[in-house]
């Protein structure tokens, strides 16, 4: 079956810290992996996919099939980051996500 | 804007008494889908459905049911709510094109006590 782990209900840091959100996932077939985030009184947002390789707003997600991780990182942690983050897994033909338990990133000044 | 929104936004009610959620969207979305967020448990699919005529269990269904009534609406109803329902309750939506991922679009959620 297919789960998606975040060991960590808490990350403190602080401002200009880097930061690593731990996500680790199972799944028998090909991944395809997201990061998801929801700031305070915000609405639950897309912040990242693997397969597009990209930077946002400094985060960056590497997809290691050997060790099945999706870690977010980012060097320089801002207070804005402060959020919820989920790390999801997308299956039946990419439509229907499983989600981790989340995250909660607070960056202090 | 096109938007996701749900009502109410809060509810409180009690044991045994029959609820429903609405969900409605603007997109132009044909997939929505109902989830419960949980403290310690993250989102948790309740049910979802491609299209007008396709609706499909999730992980936690059992105690809930759901109606698509068109494309742009997305009910779920809790027969006879339970206090173990209470819960944030999100709605949310996405495209279906492609063969690749489609992001689903979510809403502002509702808070649901049952006592």
């Amino acid at each position: 079956a297919q789960r998606v782990t975040q060991p960590e209900k808490l990350l403190s840091v602080f401002k200009g810290a880097p930061v690593e959100l731990k996500c680790n996932y199972s799944y028998s077939g090909s991944p395809e992996l997201f990061w998801y985030v929801q700031y305070s009184r915000q609405r639950l947002q897309l912040l990242l996919r693997h397969i597009s390789r990209e930077s946002i707003k400094g985060f960056t997600a590497d997809l290691n099939k050997g060790e099945t991780s999706f870690h977010l990182k980012k060097p320089f942690a801002q207070e804005e980051d402060s959020a919820m983050y989920y790390c999801a897994l997308s299956v039946l033909g990419f439509q229907k996500l499983v989600f981790g338990t989340g995250t909660r990133l607070l960056v202090s000044p | 804007d096109a938007d996701v929104t749900q009502t109410p936004r809060n509810r409180i009610t009690k044991t045994g008494k029959r609820i429903m959620l609405e969900c409605s969207q603007t997109k132009g979305h044909d997939r929505m889908y109902w989830y419960r967020q949980d403290p310690g448990l993250g989102l948790r699919l309740i049910y979802y459905s491609f299209d007008v005529k396709d609706i499909n269990k999730g992980e936690i269904s059992d105690g809930y049911s759901v109606s698509r009534q068109a494309q742009a609406k997305f009910s779920l109803s809790l027969e006879s709510a339970i206090p173990n329902q209470t819960a944030l309750y999100f709605c949310a939506t996405s495209e279906s094109t492609g063969a690749t991922y489609n992001e689903q679009f979510f809403g502002p959620g509702t808070r649901l006590t049952v006592l």
